[in-house]
């Protein structure tokens, strides 16, 4: 079993829909990393969370330390928000590395 | 600032030969990281720097992988003798250091061995 479970592995979505991408984790961390990847490669750094909530524009993140969880939320999404999202966490006993999920493929139509 | 830069973007290259992948980090940044990305494997730490100093390079996959990093703005990564199994796309990070620090991503190099 992975340390870091993303769902859905895929999402397709129309244009203007609320989208939800799920991260679980199974040990303690320090952090918790949303990364996207576009279509071109290149990857960028969404939000770093150590506890409750971050917004920035149109996507918001949360992480449920508790229950090992975390959320990454799009409202009003558009088709340029398609990418590959990477959900990643710092262990607690493993400094500033990060491991990784295997991403969620997110597609949206216009 | 440019941003975390590497070079070359894209390499092709034959078996056996040797390549090195080059990176400069965001100024100020005292932590470096090299990933390696393929369909496979997905994304996955090879090595990591702080303050210059390996920290943790328990993802280099064999001895034919090495990296340096002899000051605060340059980092390479060298495969010698490079395989066809090693083509992947190769990230070079930086950050402050810690785990709780955003980590900024450079274009990537997309190495093709032959």
């Amino acid at each position: 079993k992975n340390e870091v479970e993303q769902s859905p592995q895929n999402l397709t979505a129309q244009e203007g829909e609320f989208i939800t991408i799920n991260c679980s984790y199974s040990v303690g961390i320090s952090a918790l990393h949303w990364l996207q990847q576009h279509p071109g490669g290149g990857i960028v750094s969404l939000f770093m969370l150590s506890s409750g909530k971050k917004k920035h524009g149109r996507l918001i993140a949360t992480i449920n330390i508790q229950e090992k969880h975390s959320s990454l939320h799009i409202t009003a999404s558009h088709p340029r928000d398609s990418a590959v999202y990477i959900c990643a966490v710092a262990l607690q006993t493993s400094g500033s590395r990060l491991t990784f999920g295997e991403g969620t493929q997110l597609t949206v139509n216009p | 600032d440019a941003g975390v830069i590497q070079s070359p973007r894209h390499e092709v290259t034959e078996m056996g030969q040797e390549v090195t992948l080059r990176c400069k980090p965001i100024s100020g940044h005292n932590s470096l990281f090299w990933y390696r990305q393929t369909m496979m494997r997905g994304l996955e730490l090879l090595i990591y720097f702080n303050n210059n100093v390996p920290i943790d390079d328990s993802g280099m996959p064999e001895d034919r992988f090495s990296a340096k990093m002899p000051n605060a703005s340059f980092s390479t990564l060298k495969i010698q003798p490079s395989e066809p199994r090693d083509s992947a796309v190769y990230f070079c990070a930086s950050s402050l250091v810690g785990g709780s620090y955003e980590q900024y991503f450079g274009p990537g190099t997309r190495l093709t061995v032959t």
